[in-house]
């Protein structure tokens, strides 16, 4: 299927750090999305990258996309405790998104 | 706008019994998703519906899972009768027609346990 996946599973920062996740795909796209679900809540749009852009940026957001490699990432810069969520990208597979596993970010103070 | 509404926010219910959960859209988003979430499986799609009417329900996991969308602000998934494994976060979403330009709305989640 054309499920994104992202890497790595977990992620544990200090506060003030950036963090990094990355999203890989296997099929061509036309866009590429990211989402944030705090725990026990639904998933929140964060930001959506067309295949012909490379990089786009939303506040302390950062997401890039390189279409050769069928890669994406996304940066939180100056990390604050409330980041703390799990981070999904999704990929249009033609009729409808799919979500990758996503990555647990936790922040420390 | 509220949002999408989904209800009941939990539930719990015995194996046998039939649950159903239900979904209000955004006014006007022409698209409704059902998802289920798990540990094991992640997000899953189960059907979605274009202008109330099901386009995909390959997701469906067996018959004992059902959906109607019968008018734009209302939709429901139904299981009868429900087992220990239906227990999981399920998740309504609506999105507008250029839902690949905007993404999906989604709602907090009915999250469901069957003892």
């Amino acid at each position: 299927s054309q499920q994104g996946e992202e890497d790595p599973q977990a992620l544990s920062i200090q506060e003030g750090e950036n963090a990094t996740m990355n999203c890989s795909y296997k099929t061509s796209i036309n866009n590429l999305q990211w989402y944030r679900q705090n725990s026990g809540r639904g998933l929140v749009h964060l930001i959506l990258i067309r295949s012909n852009e490379r990089e786009k940026h939303s506040g302390r957001l950062r997401v890039t996309l390189d279409t050769s490699k069928k890669s994406s990432s996304l940066l939180i810069t100056a990390s604050r405790a409330a980041d703390t969520a799990s981070y999904f990208c999704a990929t249009d597979g033609g009729q409808n998104f799919v979500f990758g596993p996503g990555t647990r970010l936790s922040v420390l103070p | 706008d509220a949002g999408v509404i989904q209800s009941p926010r939990h539930e719990v219910t015995e194996m046998g019994q039939e649950v159903t959960l239900r979904c209000k859209p955004i006014s006007g988003h022409d698209y409704l998703f059902w998802y289920r979430q798990t540990m094991m499986r992640g997000l899953e799609l189960l059907i979605y519906f274009n202008n109330n009417v099901p386009i995909d329900d390959s997701g469906m996991p067996e018959d004992r899972f059902s959906a109607k969308m019968p008018n734009a602000s209302f939709s429901t998934l139904k299981i009868q009768p429900s087992e220990p494994r239906d227990s999981a976060v399920y998740f309504c979403a609506s999105s507008p027609s250029s839902w690949k330009n905007y993404g999906y709305t989604f709602g907090s989640g009915t999250r469901l346990t069957v003892v």
